[in-house]
């Protein structure tokens, strides 16, 4: 039983297309995120949901929207893709937002805009 | 705002060597911290974690204490093994500042030869 899955795993594209990635959670789990992990491993938040509420809105271009249709799926939408959205997109969940709580990662989705 | 500094790499080591990943943080509040590994083309899965000072947390032969006068959780372990090789990461997590959004170290990649 996958916890947290993700949909494509590879999306290769090219500039100024709009796609979509999704994600889905299996676990209850209240509060759902995306990151951005680049060529050199490096994570970097991009959105939080609480029971569909946006938390976390980092500082990201607002070609990229999420959208939370239930506390169970959060799906990303890219607007416009230039290359330097070429990454790996991952999906995850936790418990609720409190610190205590760890997170759980999907398996990531390779984005490569061409 | 709260920050996560860990040991750079990569690290090469051989197989049954002893391990210690440096990690430092600052936060404002008291954070709860964990280790995650990212193995080859997956998604990042928690390791241990430790949400109150003097805590060890301790899973498959690796262990971290949250040390609050010095501001780290140092990863070790006493004998590594060629599966062991991954990134890993250091996180800390502050729902007092930061709406439970996860502050990630830029990522530590270890290499384990035979």
């Amino acid at each position: 039983d996958t916890a947290v899955s993700q949909t494509p795993k590879y999306l290769v594209t090219q500039m100024g297309n709009d796609k979509s990635i999704k994600c889905e959670q299996n676990l209850g789990h209240d509060t759902m995120y995306w990151y951005k992990q680049d060529s050199k491993k490096f994570l970097k938040i991009m959105f939080s949901y609480n029971n569909k509420e946006l938390i976390i809105n980092e500082t990201v271009p607002n070609r990229f929207s999420p959208k939370s249709p239930d506390k169970a799926h959060l799906n990303l939408h890219i607007n416009s893709l230039e290359l330097g959205d070429s990454a790996v997109y991952f999906c995850a969940s936790s418990q609720d937002s409190r610190d205590s709580y760890e997170q759980y990662f999907g398996p990531g989705t390779r984005l490569t805009v061409t | 705002g709260d920050s996560v500094t860990q040991m750079e790499g990569p690290v090469t080591l051989s197989e049954e060597a002893f391990l210690t990943i440096n990690c430092t943080y600052t936060a404002t509040g008291y954070p709860s911290l964990f280790w995650y590994v990212q193995y080859p083309g997956e998604g990042l899965q928690l390791l241990l974690k430790a949400t109150k000072a003097d805590d060890k947390g301790s899973n498959k032969g690796f262990e971290a204490t949250y040390r609050k006068e010095t501001t780290s959780f140092h990863l070790e372990k006493g004998s590594v093994q060629v599966s062991d090789s991954a990134v890993y990461f250091c996180a800390l997590s502050d729902e007092n500042t930061n709406a439970g959004k996860s502050t990630f170290g830029d990522g530590t990649t270890l290499t384990v030869k035979p």
